[in-house]
């Protein structure tokens, strides 16, 4: 089955730096790469995806980045705000295909220092 | 009431207790998972409904029991835990079509029920 690693598994920015998480995953059938954000007290929420065939992805402050030869994956946060603050979850599965389950990382937890 | 509900937020209960999770989702979904979330590791993923049937069992032991009685429940009963079964459950929801090969991953997550077994 697909194993997914996240690193790191905390950080911690000034609140303006930047964040980033880096995940790879074993499967290099999988195709779709979401990422989930996960805040204190609450269920983890899908905050942005990318699939296989595109290599980057932006939504305002947020972007994930794909390398399928190296199988690994990035979320970058820019200019983070206190609301960033939270634990961040990379995933990895195989669309449209009936083995969609998603694998998880192990999460990150991302402080960001006012 | 919008989303995915999940009652108890937290229960505490002894080893020889029975209890039971609920889940309720508001989205008109039609597959629903429980998955298990322990500190510094993935996500477990336990159980999957689709169309009330069950199509995926983790290897989850016999102590945790599923149960699907329509597409907008999910519950899960608690019998004869193990300390090491104290974690935060989560119930999730997305919508499958019902082609195969069609399906994408987003899933809707409650905001869990923390377990502690004593």
């Amino acid at each position: 089955g697909e194993n997914v690693e996240q690193h790191p598994s905390t950080l911690s920015v000034q609140e303006g730096d930047s964040a980033v998480i880096k995940c790879t995953y074993s499967d290099s059938a999988s195709n779709y790469f979401p990422w989930y954000k996960q805040e204190l007290g609450k269920g983890p929420q899908l905050i942005i995806d990318i699939r296989s065939n595109v290599g980057e992805k932006k939504d305002q402050r947020i972007a994930v980045t794909l390398n399928k030869t190296a199988k690994h994956f990035s979320l970058h946060i820019t200019e983070t705000q206190p609301e960033d603050s939270a634990v961040y979850f990379c995933a990895a599965s195989i669309e449209l295909t009936n083995d969609y389950k998603l694998s998880f990382g192990a999460g990150t937890t991302v402080t960001v220092r006012a | 009431e919008t989303g995915v509900t999940q009652t108890p937020r937290h229960l505490v209960m002894g080893m020889t207790n029975k209890k039971s999770l609920k889940c309720e989702q508001h989205l008109g979904h039609n597959a629903m998972y429980w998955y298990k979330q322990s500190a510094k590791k993935p996500l477990e993923l336990m159980f999957v409904y689709s169309l009330e049937e069950r199509v995926e069992n983790n290897s989850v032991p016999s102590r945790f029991s599923p149960e699907c009685p329509n597409s907008s429940h999910l519950f899960l009963h608690l019998h004869t835990l193990q300390p090491e079964d104290s974690a935060l459950y989560l119930c999730a929801s997305s919508q499958e079509t019902l082609l195969p090969n069609t399906n994408t991953g987003e899933l809707f997550f409650g905001e869990g029920s923390r377990l502690t077994v004593l």
